[in-house]
């Protein structure tokens, strides 16, 4: 079946400073991939997505390219700020099939900037 | 354009209560899922609706429960609660079924089993 693995959290930062969130996935055909934000006593926000090979998503200075040959979505930010502090999702939609309307999600990633 | 609206947001019931959690999908959408978050399992899918249509299930027991109204509007319905049954349920909704399409996630009902 499809699964998603995301790198072990939590991650700590200083503001300003590099992000990286590994994402990895397993699936049949070319799924869609996304990347997924929930902020405290909140429900998920769309970050950013790409639904083909070698696609780049990006959104408010996040990216994460489409990797078909290391079957990776890796959610990246060149400088984190204490807003960006949350819990990150990845997941995966089939291409097709009888899977609709089910995203399949990692267990998340747990942010946390300090100033 | 509105969001996808929840509600309630907050509900306390105690075990062997029946519960029913309304949302209300943006306008335009015609696709409804449902997902139960909790610390333990994370996201987990419970079902997905299309024009009034169960298309799709996730690995819950029967107790869960759902459908969608004419207007795309969906409700979800436990029976017989169990401790265990507490959680975030979201609700999402997506334009149509393709797995291209985005879905667009509410704010959740938070579900308090005593």
């Amino acid at each position: 079946g499809n699964s998603v693995t995301q790198m072990e959290g939590p991650v700590t930062l200083s503001e300003e400073a590099f992000l990286t969130i590994n994402c990895t996935y397993t699936a049949t055909g070319y799924p869609s991939l996304f990347w997924y934000v929930q902020y405290p006593g909140e429900g998920l926000q769309l970050l950013l997505k790409a639904t083909k090979a070698d696609d780049k998503g990006s959104n408010k200075g996040f990216e994460a390219t489409y990797r078909k040959e290391t079957t990776s979505f890796h959610l990246e930010k060149g400088s984190v700020q204490v807003s960006d502090s949350a819990v990150y999702f990845c997941a995966l939609s089939p291409a097709g099939g009888t899977s609709y309307g089910k995203l399949t999600f990692g267990q998340g990633t747990i942010l946390t900037v300090h100033p | 354009k509105a969001g996808v609206t929840q509600t309630p947001r907050y509900l306390i019931k105690t075990r062997g209560q029946q519960v029913t959690l309304s949302c209300s999908p943006i306008s335009g959408h015609r696709s409804v899922s449902w997902y139960q978050q909790t610390p333990g399992q994370g996201l987990q899918f419970l079902f997905e609706y299309f024009s009034e249509t169960q298309r799709n299930k996730g690995n819950f027991p029967g107790r869960f429960s759902g459908r969608q109204f004419s207007n795309s509007r969906s409700e979800m319905n436990v029976s017989t609660l169990e401790l265990g049954d507490s959680a975030l349920y979201l609700c999402a909704s997506s334009v149509g079924a393709g797995g291209y399409n985005e879905q667009f996630f509410g704010p959740g009902t938070r579900l308090t089993v005593l």
